[in-house]
C-alpha cells in the first residue's frame, strides 16, 4: 500500500511569492490534514479537509488556504510568502472523515524555504 | 480542548525500558490517545493508540489509568534507532480540536 506522498520535496521561494504544495493521501482515505513544523518546534495544525470540504482550520492567516479534489488529493497554497513561513509542511490522511480512533498517516513533508 | 503535557527530553541507554508519560487532564469521553514517533526531516509515524487500560503491539505498550488523565508509552529494550521525538495526541471525536501536537519528548538513547 502506497503511503501519503507529498510534492515537491523541497521548494525555494522569495518573499511575496506564492507557493503550492501537493498531497496524495493513502488510497481509501477521505480526510487530509495539513501541518506546519518550524525548525525545532512541534506540529501546528493548519487545515483539515474531508470529502472536498474544509472542516476546520488552525490559527493561521487567510493567506494559507487549500482545497481537496474529488480524488481526495489536496493542495496547500501560501500567498504573500514571509520569511517566517519557512518550515516543513506535513500532510496526513486518515480513513474516516470524523477524527476519532483512526490514526493519521503522514507524508515526509515539503521543506519550504523563503529567501 | 484536550491539552497534553510531556517532558521535553529524556535520556536512556540501549537495552533499557523507557517510559514516557503524557498528561491530559481534560480528556473527553470520546477521546483516544495516540502516540507518534518522528525522526528528523520525516513525518511522524503512528506507534500505538488506546482508549483505556493497556494496549500492546509489536513495538510498544500503552498504559492508561482508570481516570484517563495520563498515559504512559513504554518502549521495551530500546536501541540507538529509537532516538526520536515522541508525541502524545489526544484525538477528539467529531472535530479537529484535538489536532494539536505539543512539542513532544526528545528521547536520546546512548550506547
Amino acid at each position: 500500500e502506497a503511503g501519503v506522498t507529498q510534492s515537491p520535496t523541497h521548494l525555494i521561494k522569495t518573499r511575496g511569492q506564492q507557493a503550492t504544495l501537493r498531497c496524495s493521501p493513502i488510497s481509501g482515505h477521505t480526510s487530509v490534514y495539513w501541518y506546519q513544523q518550524a525548525l525545532g518546534l512541534g506540529l501546528q495544525f493548519l487545515l483539515w479537509y474531508d470529502e472536498g470540504e474544509e472542516r476546520n482550520r488552525g490559527n493561521f492567516p487567510p493567506r494559507f488556504s487549500g482545497r481537496q479534489f474529488p480524488n481526495y488529493s489536496s493542495e496547500l497554497n501560501v500567498n504573500a510568502l514571509e520569511l517566517e513561513d519557512s518550515a516543513l509542511y506535513l500532510c496526513a490522511s486518515s480513513l474516516w472523515g470524523v477524527v476519532s480512533n483512526q490514526p493519521q498517516h503522514f507524508g515526509d513533508g515539503t521543506r519550504l524555504s523563503i529567501l | 480542548l484536550a491539552k497534553t503535557t510531556q517532558p521535553i527530553s529524556m535520556d536512556s541507554y540501549e537495552g533499557q525500558e523507557v517510559n514516557i508519560t503524557c498528561s491530559h487532564n481534560n480528556i473527553a469521553t470520546n477521546d483516544y490517545i495516540t502516540w507518534y514517533q518522528q525522526f528528523p526531516s520525516q513525518g511522524p509515524r503512528f506507534i500505538i493508540q488506546g482508549y483505556k487500560t493497556k494496549v500492546t503491539n509489536e513495538v510498544a505498550s500503552l498504559f492508561i489509568p482508570a481516570d484517563r488523565k495520563s498515559s504512559t508509552l513504554s518502549l521495551p529494550r530500546v536501541s540507538l534507532s529509537d532516538t526520536a521525538v515522541y508525541y502524545c495526541l489526544v484525538e477528539a471525536g467529531g472535530g479537529a480540536d484535538g489536532l494539536t501536537f505539543g512539542k513532544g519528548t526528545h528521547l536520546i538513547i546512548q550506547p
